[in-house]
């Protein structure tokens, strides 16, 4: 079955830290991908999307991700958190072969915990 | 416009009684979806719909039951509750052939 992995299930960092977080999806084919956001008590807001060129997408807020066709990766990425930046944050990759359902996969999650 | 809106928001039920949570969208959206979220495990599909009266099993179906009668309305049926129900309930909407989906604010569900 497809999956997306992230490997952080859990970063703590200091305001002014980098973020990085790993995304990996198993899907070979073409791939739409997304960078969801949930803040404490909120539902699921976007952060950014890559559909295709530029492999490198800016969002909002700025953060940004990189999308390495060739390590199946879409890592996402911020120069400075901010404490505001405490949420979950939730990869995710269109289902192969869901062109007319919109269906997407998310992967497990990862709770970035910013400590001012 | 509201976008995605979820009704109840929390939600308490003993094992075995029936509940049916609704979503609204009043975006014209073709598709709808219906997700539970528990730690550690991202969202999971339960059911979805890529129109009107047209309704399809997820990644976790069971115990669940759906119905779209109205394009903008969606609505999640539990039977018979069982605790391992519980869980955050979210709902959310895409434009037809699209992958970028609008969620709801979501339903904390209890069953005890």
């Amino acid at each position: 079955a497809q999956s997306v992995s992230q490997h952080n299930h859990h970063v703590i960092l200091s305001e002014a830290a980098s973020l990085e977080l790993g995304c990996n999806y198993s899907y070979g084919g073409t791939v739409n991908l997304f960078w969801y956001v949930q803040y404490p008590g909120q539902h699921l807001q976007l952060l950014l999307k890559y559909f295709s060129g530029d492999p490198l997408v800016k969002g909002i807020k700025g953060f940004e991700a990189e999308f390495i066709k060739s390590k199946f990766s879409f890592n996402l990425r911020k120069p400075s958190v901010q404490w505001s930046d405490t949420a979950e944050y939730f990869c995710a990759v269109n289902a192969p072969g869901s062109s007319n359902t919109g269906k997407l996969i998310f992967g497990q999650g990862t709770t970035l915990q910013v400590k001012p | 416009n509201a976008g995605v809106t979820q009704t109840p928001k929390f939600r308490v039920l003993k094992t075995g009684q029936s509940m049916t949570l609704l979503c609204a969208q009043d975006m014209n959206h073709e598709y709808m979806y219906w997700y539970r979220q528990d730690p550690g495990m991202g969202l999971r599909l339960i059911h979805y719909s890529v129109g009107e009266g047209t309704t399809a099993k997820g990644e976790v179906p069971d115990g669940y039951n759906v119905s779209r009668l109205k394009k903008q309305n969606f609505l999640l049926g539990l039977e018979s509750a069982a605790p391992s129900q519980t869980s955050v309930y979210f709902c959310a909407s895409s434009f037809f052939r699209s992958y970028e989906q609008y969620f709801g604010p979501g339903t904390r569900l209890t069953v005890t």
